[in-house]
């Protein structure tokens, strides 16, 4: 079964300043999508950015990048110029990509909060 | 255009009720997912259906969870003798016709936090 590891409950940032959030993931599968979701308080789940596995250029999305190291299964969220809007918590998953049921399988999660 | 609607927001029940919680996809969404959060925990896979049809129940806890989609739209999860364990945020999700081989994006509902006192 696959896993998905968050290893820092909580991080903290100044304002305009950059954050990386870690995370490793477990599985037997060789193609597969890895994602980094927000969560604010309202609780509506944010795709933020997505990664293909058989890609080996990592994925930016404005300020949002990723370091994506498939041999050592880790998947990094680095945030730039950080906001205060970027307060959330955020989850590291993984799907694989097979079609039919594409579940996504989530982590624990990191609650980031970004300071004035 | 309107996204994914959970009804209700909040509920709160008691030990040994029966509870039903509603999701309304975005309007032409044939794959529609639960997941369930506890507290400090990321969201877990529930159930997936594909139109009317569970394709991949594989998530649900115990026979007291049940989940239906009558018409490939609206999917009600139905959960009886409910116990305090429970008591979690349960979301909802949608995404366009899966495709092996294309992933298709996940859309997520803002949530039902059932509370069993």
């Amino acid at each position: 079964a696959q896993t998905v590891t968050q290893s820092q409950p909580e991080m903290s940032v100044q304002e305009a300043e950059t954050v990386t959030l870690s995370c490793t993931y477990d599985t037997s599968e060789n193609n597969y999508y890895l994602f980094w979701y927000k969560q604010p308080p309202s609780r509506q789940m944010i795709l933020v950015i997505r990664q293909e596995a058989y890609k080996q250029q990592n994925a930016t999305e404005n300020r949002f990048s990723v370091n994506f190291q498939k041999a050592a299964k880790s998947f990094s969220l680095k945030i730039s110029d950080s906001q205060l809007g970027d307060t959330a918590m955020y989850f590291c998953a993984f799907a694989d990509y097979q079609g039919g049921s594409e579940k996504l399988v989530f982590g624990k999660g990191t609650k980031l909060t970004v300071n004035p | 255009g309107a996204g994914v609607s959970q009804t209700p927001s909040n509920k709160v029940t008691e030990k040994g009720k029966y509870v039903e919680l509603r999701c309304d996809p975005i309007s032409g969404h044939t794959a529609l997912y639960w997941y369930r959060q506890s507290l400090g925990q990321g969201p877990e896979f529930l159930i997936y259906f594909q139109g009317t049809g569970a394709a991949d129940d594989s998530g649900l806890p115990n026979d007291r969870f049940f989940a239906v989609r009558p018409e490939g739209s609206v999917s009600t999860l139905k959960i009886q003798r409910t116990e305090r364990g429970d008591s979690a945020v349960y979301l909802c999700a949608s995404s366009a016709t899966s495709t092996s081989g294309q992933y298709n994006e996940q859309f997520f509902g803002p949530g039902t936090r059932l509370t069993v006192l």
